[in-house]
């Protein structure tokens, strides 16, 4: 199987939280991140979190991390339009850093 | 600070062709990343310099791919011959040192269509 798995698609009202889901099988990964990709665009780091955290705040983004289940969550507050984007989901074990790559679930706001 | 640049932004070729795609990263970056995304998949690296020397290029596919960056700075990733399945987007990406691997700035990318 995969080594980063992530729902395909999410779609949202505008103004409600959307939460994000994704689940690694290394359990030697140091750091997960979240990536944000516009259509056209390169990827966006948005966040990373160490892997001896358990939470990570910043703005409307809080990512919660189970270690003992390998599952990594994004939770956007007050999502907005702007916010319709592929969101990837990743790790990388300490050393390389090189991060491993989901496929991406794709966020859709609607009015 | 300008941020990772890449031409061309699109390509089409026909299989057994060859093609070029440039990549200037970030101003002081010392290492540069490639990375080919399929459709509907995450991107997958295909080598990464520290400065002008290769640090892995494990995943490139040698018989057809091959990248430099001789002066540390700029990098060109060339495919010759081209085949169907090379079609993706190529995202060149910059980090301040290898160990900053973690805190990476992409490029727009070029996406490359082979018919």
């Amino acid at each position: 199987g995969e080594d980063v798995e992530q729902s395909l698609f999410l779609s949202v009202r505008e103004g409600d939280s959307s939460v994000i889901n994704c689940t690694y099988t290394d359990s030697s990964s140091t750091y997960l991140y979240w990536y944000k990709q516009e259509p056209g665009a390169g990827l966006q780091l948005l966040t990373y979190i160490f892997s001896n955290m358990d939470m990570k705040q910043d703005q409307r983004l809080t990512v919660l991390l189970n270690k003992k289940d390998k599952h990594l969550s994004l939770r956007i507050a007050d999502t907005q339009t702007g916010d319709s984007a592929i969101y990837f989901c990743a790790e990388s074990e300490g050393g390389s850093y090189i991060p491993t790559f989901g496929r991406g679930t794709s966020l859709i706001v609607h009015p | 600070e300008a941020g990772v640049a890449q031409s061309p932004r699109y390509k089409i070729i026909e299989k057994r062709q060859s093609v070029a795609f440039w990549c200037n990263p970030i101003s002081g970056h010392a290492t540069l990343y490639w990375y080919q995304q399929i459709l509907g998949q995450g991107p997958k690296l295909l080598i990464q310099f520290q400065n002008n020397g290769v640090v892995d290029d494990s995943q490139l596919p040698k018989d057809r791919f091959s990248a430099e960056r001789l002066k540390g700075v700029d990098s060109t990733l060339k495919i010759q011959p081209a085949k169907l399945e090379d079609s993706a987007v190529y995202l060149c990406a910059s980090s301040p040192g290898q160990e900053f691997s973690y805190e990476q700035y992409f490029g727009p990318g070029t996406r490359l269509t082979v018919t």
